[in-house]
Order: C-alpha cells, then structure tokens, then sequence
C-alpha cells in the first residue's frame, strides 16, 4: 500500500530549464491535486483532476502544465523555469470530490531554481 | 476574498496539558473543515474532518469543533506528548476546486 508516490525527491534547475515531477497513486481515487508550499504559506493549488482525461486550474496554475492519461498518474511539467518556482511540491489524491475520507498526499518534490 | 486564519506564532504546550489551536475563516462557507499534521520535509497527514452540521468530533486525544456562526473551528489534543509536536494544518472545501489550506501552526509539546 504505497499511497501516492512522487519522484523526484530533489531536484535543482537553471532558469528556463524544464521537467516534470512524477505522481501516482495507487488507491484508484478519482481526483488529484497538485500544490506548492513555499515558508511560512499556506499550501497554494496549482491544477486538479476529477478523473483521467480531465484537468483543470487552480489557484497558481501560471508556469505548469499537467496531464491525466490514467487514473493512477499525474505528472506535472514545468516550462522554462523561473526562480519564483522554487518550492516544495505535494501532490494528493481522495476518493471523493469532496475530500469527505481527507487527501492523501506524497511526501513531496524539493524543488530549487537557480 | 477568502481568508484562513492561524495562529502563526509556535504555540508551546507542557506535556500532559491540552493543547488548543484556533483556525478563524472569513468570506467562506464550507460545507466541512479538516485537520491534518504535517511533519518537517514531510507531507500533510489527514487526521479529522467535521462537517457543517456537526458541532463536534473526536477520535482518541483529538477534538475537533466547529461554529459556523462565529466561523471557528477549534482542534484539541488531550494529555499532549512530545510525539505530538508538529505542524497543524486547517483546511476548508472547495468543493471540487480541492481544499483551501492556512499557514498552519507549529505545536511544540515540551517534557
């Protein structure tokens, strides 16, 4: 019962470099969210998922990209890189739109743009 | 626009005692609110859920209230420990737009 798994743990990239952080879980729940947490701030969403082949934005989706092919993946793409992208990234997932049994979230992406 | 409020500042605690952590909300009525801990480098971890027509729950040492009225819920843990210190967090639906999360507060149980 691995939950929901992100990868990379670390990563550090130049400006304007891209990539993507991996998540996926492995509880069959429909929705899927990705968010940030920079210090001392609340966790801010960047896009969510009701279900695979539906995405849509949330509250800082301005430099990212997201997909949903499977119910158990989520990865989500950065383009061109900025410093102001340098953040702890979670991803999560619930069984219910309304998160009624809580989200589960991975244990995160350090990210560092330098 | 929507606001969550917690205390920012650590809160300290002696073990044994109840610790009690405020989360205040403005502009917003959520049908339900959450508690969840999170760990340094960790991610958050669901602990309780409360819905709007429920004025309490409870699971082992924790409590949870809610007041739709004054816009509050409080969190409680009874004869805290150590192991409990950690970051809480507070978050209200948004229905299928996710949760809405505070800054969260750092508890620290001392021996």
């Amino acid at each position: 019962n691995a939950g929901v798994t992100q990868t990379p743990k670390f990563r550090i990239l130049k400006i304007g470099q891209s990539m993507t952080l991996q998540c996926t879980q492995d509880m069959n729940h429909n929705y899927m969210y990705w968010y940030r947490q920079d210090p001392g701030m609340g966790l801010k969403l960047i896009y969510y998922s009701v279900g695979a082949g539906i995405t849509d934005k949330g509250e800082v989706p301005n430099g990212y990209n997201v997909s949903r092919s499977t119910t158990e993946d989520f990865p989500l793409r950065l383009e061109l890189a900025a410093p102001s992208q340098t953040s702890v990234y979670f991803c999560a997932s619930s069984s219910t739109e309304q998160g009624s049994y809580g989200y589960t979230f991975g244990s995160g992406t350090r990210l560092t743009v330098v | 626009s929507q606001k969550i409020e917690q205390n920012s500042e650590a809160l300290n605690i002696q073990e044994g005692k109840t610790a009690t952590l405020t989360c205040n909300y403005t502009n917003y009525s959520p049908a339900y609110l959450q508690w969840y801990r999170q760990d340094p480098g960790r991610g958050p971890v669901f602990l309780l859920l409360i819905r709007e027509n429920e004025k309490e729950k409870r699971k082992e040492r924790l409590k949870v209230t809610f007041d739709t009225t004054l816009k509050q819920s409080l969190f409680h843990i009874t004869a805290s420990q150590p192991a409990d210190s950690a970051t809480y967090l507070c978050a209200l639906d948004r229905g299928a737009d996710g949760l809405t999360f505070g800054k969260g507060t750092h508890l620290i149980i001392q021996p």
